[in-house]
């Protein structure tokens, strides 16, 4: 069974970095056609593709948020790793991982329980 | 951006009913690439169909995907208790693979 969990900060502070991990279980991040994503959701609204990043370290980002994302991995962690500049408020919401569905299949399944920040002063 | 658009944006209906939900894109997705999630209170999405019609592993067969270019549907045949939450669709033909706004299924 494949699980995924985020953990970081519940509290950041507005213009300070965003630092969130996700620890996979249940399958190698070096394997094959592994990919995982974020993705981001605020009450009441769509959820946000945000970024993500595959087994041979091919990474995607979401334009709109592009220049304040980076996506990595820790392989002797089986980790990934998100990071993002200059928070804003509106960047509070519950921060999801989820396994991608492959190279050319981008949907997401399973999902990690979600972990929930707050930007505020 | 591709947009997606989802309605009813709330859904009435009750157990052993059958449920329509629409999804439809602002552009062509090619090869059909769209995703239903449903998602239940205080949890994180769960996949049901990618492909537009394909059964994620460990789906019940009640729930069905059809449709392709630029109209979704996803088909509920028989309600269940636990099938009353909120849905949503996602394209990953074109980046940035972007979501619905959603349908509530409430009783």
């Amino acid at each position: 069974q494949i699980t995924l969990k985020e953990s970081g900060p519940t509290l950041v502070r507005p213009t300070e970095t965003l630092t969130l991990t996700c620890t996979v279980s249940g399958l190698s991040l070096l394997s094959a056609g592994a990919g995982v994503g974020w993705i981001r959701q605020s009450p009441g609204k769509a959820p946000e593709w945000l970024a993500l990043i595959y087994w041979d370290d091919h990474k995607r980002y979401n334009p709109s948020l592009q220049t304040r994302l980076a996506v990595s991995m820790d392989t002797s962690k089986n980790q990934v790793v998100l990071t993002m500049t200059y928070v804003d408020p509106v960047d509070s919401g519950t921060y999801f991982c989820a396994l991608v569905g492959g190279l050319w299949a981008q949907w997401f399944g399973p999902w990690g329980q979600g972990t929930l920040v707050a930007v505020s002063s | 951006e591709i947009v997606l658009t989802q309605s009813p944006g709330t859904l009435s209906l009750s157990p052993g009913d059958r449920a329509a939900l629409s999804c439809r894109a602002s552009e062509n997705l090619g090869n059909d690439y769209l995703a239903w999630y449903r998602q239940k209170p205080g949890q994180a999405p769960t996949l049901l169909i990618y492909g537009a019609s394909s059964r994620a592993t460990g789906i019940p067969d009640r729930f069905s995907g059809s449709g392709s270019g630029t109209d979704f549907t996803l088909t509920i045949s028989r309600l269940e208790p636990e099938d009353f939450a909120l849905y949503f669709c996602q394209q990953y033909s074109i980046s940035p693979y972007t979501f619905g706004q959603g349908t509530r299924l409430e009783v």
